[in-house]
C-alpha cells in the first residue's frame, strides 16, 4: 500500500532563506508526482507536476526533483518570502492505479518571518 | 477559464440528515475526484467519476455516494450523517488523458459541520 511521508510537518524561517522540503513514498510505481500549497481553509493549488520520466520541474521560485528510485522528491522554494507561508502538499498518482486518486503526505506547514 | 466550483461553500447539518455537494470542472475536464479532508485523517480520497461511470472507490462506508452527469458536474451525497463527517469536502478535476500522468485541480471546498 502506498504511503507518502512529508518530513518536517511544520517549519518557521526568516524571510529570504532558501529551503527545502521533503517528500517519500514507498512504491516507487508511479504515474507522477504533484505539489500542492494549501493556504488555510482553502482548497489545494498545483503548484508543479513531475511525471515519472522527469527528474525536476520549474516555476518561478520553485523547483521539484523526483528520484523514484528512492522513493523521494523535494520542494526547493528561492529567497522566501512571507506570501509563500502556507501549507505544502505532495501527493503520488500510482501506476496501475485510477489517475484521479491521488495519494496525500500530511503536509509541511511552512511559516517565513518578515 | 473558469476554474472548478463547488457549492454550497458552507453547510450546518445535523446528525441523521443527509446532504448534497456539487461540483462542475473546469470546461473540457471529464475526470471528477472527490475528497475528504480532516484534521486527523489528512486528505483522504472518495471516489472518481469519468464519462458518468464511477473508475474507482475510496475505503468510505456506503453512507457516501455520488455521480457525474452528462456535462462532467459531479454531485455527493451523504446520508444519514455522523459527527466524524464533519471535513472540509473537495473536488478535483483533470483532462484525463490516458497513458499520460494528468494534472489535478482543485477547487475551493465545501465546509461540512455536522451537529
Amino acid at each position: 500500500k502506498q504511503e507518502v511521508t512529508q518530513i518536517p510537518a511544520a517549519l518557521s524561517v526568516p524571510e529570504g532563506e532558501n529551503l527545502v522540503l521533503n517528500c517519500s513514498f514507498t512504491d516507487s510505481a508511479i504515474y507522477n508526482l504533484q505539489w500542492f500549497r494549501q493556504d488555510p481553509g482553502k482548497g489545494l493549488t498545483s503548484l508543479l507536476l513531475i511525471q515519472s520520466s522527469q527528474r525536476e520541474q520549474t516555476s518561478g521560485r520553485l523547483n521539484a526533483s523526483l528520484d523514484k528510485s528512492s522513493g523521494r522528491s523535494t520542494l526547493y522554494i528561492a529567497a522566501s518570502q512571507p506570501g509563500d507561508s502556507a501549507t505544502y502538499l505532495c501527493a503520488v498518482t500510482n501506476y496501475g492505479g485510477s489517475q484521479g486518486n491521488l495519494i496525500f503526505g500530511k503536509g509541511t506547514k511552512l511559516s517565513v518571518k518578515p | 477559464k473558469a476554474g472548478v466550483t463547488q457549492t454550497p461553500r458552507y453547510l450546518i447539518k445535523t446528525r441523521g440528515q443527509q446532504v448534497t455537494l456539487s461540483c462542475s470542472p473546469i470546461s473540457g475536464h471529464r475526470s471528477v475526484s472527490w475528497y475528504q479532508q480532516t484534521p486527523g485523517q489528512g486528505l483522504q480520497f472518495l471516489f472518481e467519476y469519468f464519462s458518468e461511470t464511477q473508475r474507482n472507490k475510496g475505503n468510505f462506508p456506503g453512507r457516501f455516494s455520488g455521480r457525474q452527469f452528462s456535462n462532467s458536474r459531479s454531485e455527493m451525497n451523504v446520508s444519514t450523517l455522523e459527527l466524524g463527517d464533519s471535513a472540509l469536502y473537495l473536488c478535483a478535476s483533470s483532462l484525463a488523458d490516458f497513458g499520460s500522468g494528468d494534472e489535478q485541480y482543485f477547487g475551493p471546498g465545501t465546509r461540512l459541520t455536522v451537529t
